[in-house]
């Protein structure tokens, strides 16, 4: 199956400051997904990107992802402490569409 | 609410024993993923079902087991229980190809916390 990592692991920043989790490949991804998961809740869909050099923005929230389709990245503007958790890529992929995982980037807000 | 539900909530046994996870999908939703998330594995893909059959596994235990059934709920069932499978198993689903549906999104339930004593 197709392999993404994440990084950075954790990140803690003050609240107002940018935040930008990244997931990389060695192979070329057919997708790309972003899902949220908060303290001691479950993972919740953000965005699926496709296309190579695709761009999305959701509010504070921006999507790449990279032209040769081996990287994504989510960036999130002056942060507040509603975007506190941890930010998952995924890859959508086999018959049955099945997501592999990267390894998260816990977000922590400083108030 | 995703719409997904999934029972128990917690769940403390001991090693060697044998427990049911339960899960609903989604109203309308064929697919049911099974997934554990763990502190030193993070998020896997352990099953899928798809309208009852079995359609994809992942890193799953020749111990665990799952199935679906006729109304569409779906069964993970872990048996000779060890530490290290203490986690969170996350159900989730999918709508069918068929539907129309922008995007593959898959919608988590709640979770399992599992712990084996």
């Amino acid at each position: 199956g197709q392999q993404v990592m994440q990084i950075p692991q954790y990140q803690h920043v003050q609240e107002g400051e940018d935040f930008t989790t990244y997931c990389n490949s060695s192979t070329t991804l057919s997708n790309i997904q972003w899902y949220k998961q908060r303290p001691g809740g479950h993972p919740v869909f953000l965005i699926q990107l496709v296309k190579s050099g695709e761009v999305k923005k959701q509010k504070r929230l921006t999507f790449q992802f990279g032209e040769a389709k081996k990287n994504s990245s989510l960036h999130i503007t002056a942060t507040q402490t509603t975007d506190v958790g941890t930010y998952f890529c995924a890859v959508s992929s086999g018959s049955a569409r099945q997501l592999t995982f990267g390894s998260g980037t816990q977000l922590t807000v400083l108030p | 609410d995703s719409g997904v539900t999934q029972t128990p909530k917690h769940l403390i046994t001991a090693t060697g024993q044998r427990v049911t996870l339960r899960c609903s999908p989604r109203s309308g939703d064929l697919s049911v993923y099974w997934y554990q998330q763990s502190l030193d594995q993070g998020l896997q893909f352990l099953i899928q079902y798809y309208n009852g059959e079995e359609r994809a596994k992942g890193n799953i235990l020749e111990r665990f087991s799952a199935q679906q059934f006729p109304d569409l709920h779906s069964e993970l069932n872990l048996s000779s229980l060890e530490l290290g499978d203490s986690a969170l198993y996350f159900c989730a689903s999918s709508a069918s190809r068929t539907s129309g549906a922008t995007y593959n999104e898959q919608f988590f339930g709640p979770g399992t916390r599992l712990t084996v004593l």
